[in-house]
């Protein structure tokens, strides 16, 4: 099975910060990594698929880059919305593994 | 839009069968997925069902739990059989919007059921 390592567990960040998450897979997925968004008491939410690719209907602050096994997902100029807990999933073949998460939390 | 249900207490060993109810889509032509969340913990992967019917499941499931679907009535299902502690968790009903070989991204989400395993 193909392990995902994502880094940090935890971060405390202000509002207007930028924030970088980084998720590493244990062998190369090519672009098939996906990023997703959950905050207290709701389910998670679609950020950026295959890598790179925006959510319709996400804002622009959010940005994932890389490819083989190493990426990162961006936050430009954090807003009081977005402290919450992000995961990264492989999605190159079963079982589909989530990475244990990054929650931000306010400074 | 999905909707679970089914959830609930159930002693160790016991059964119980987790119901999706799909709407706004064609949900025949989609790939369907169960991941699950304990208490306080990530996100971890229960099972696929493709549109044509094959599954795959998590090690941790395997052998217990069946994922299955009638496209007829759009509805996914889960049944879950000899059922641990450790099972106990918030499941969600989840539709794979990707495409092509490999492309698989989770996208909408359904609200969660919780199941809790509990003598």
């Amino acid at each position: 099975d193909i392990q995902m390592t994502q880094s940090p567990s935890s971060l405390s960040v202000s509002i207007g910060d930028r924030v970088i998450i980084t998720c590493r897979a244990s062998q190369s997925i090519d672009n098939y990594l996906n990023w997703y968004q959950q905050r207290p008491g709701k389910a998670p939410r679609l950020l950026i698929y295959n890598a790179y690719s925006l959510q319709p209907g996400v804002p622009s602050r959010f940005s994932g880059s890389g490819s083989g096994t190493l990426f990162t997902l961006t936050i430009n100029s954090l807003q009081p919305e977005d402290f919450a807990t992000y995961y990264c999933q492989q999605s190159y073949n079963t079982p589909y593994i989530f990475g244990l998460g990054t929650k931000l939390e306010i400074k | 839009h999905l909707v679970e249900s089914g959830g609930g207490l159930v002693k160790p060993g016991g059964s119980l069968r987790l119901s999706c109810a799909a709407s706004g889509f064609f949900f025949r032509t989609y790939e369907m997925n169960w991941v699950r969340q304990a208490p306080g913990k990530g996100l971890e992967w229960v099972a696929r069902i493709s549109d044509s019917g094959s599954t795959n499941y998590a090690d941790s499931v395997n052998g217990r739990f069946a994922i299955s679907r009638d496209n007829a009535k759009d509805s996914l299902f889960l049944q879950m059989s000899s059922l641990r502690a450790e099972d106990t968790a918030v499941y969600y009903c989840v539709r794979d919007s990707g495409y092509g070989p490999n492309s698989n991204w989770f996208d909408p989400w359904g609200q969660g059921t919780l199941v809790t395993v509990s003598s």
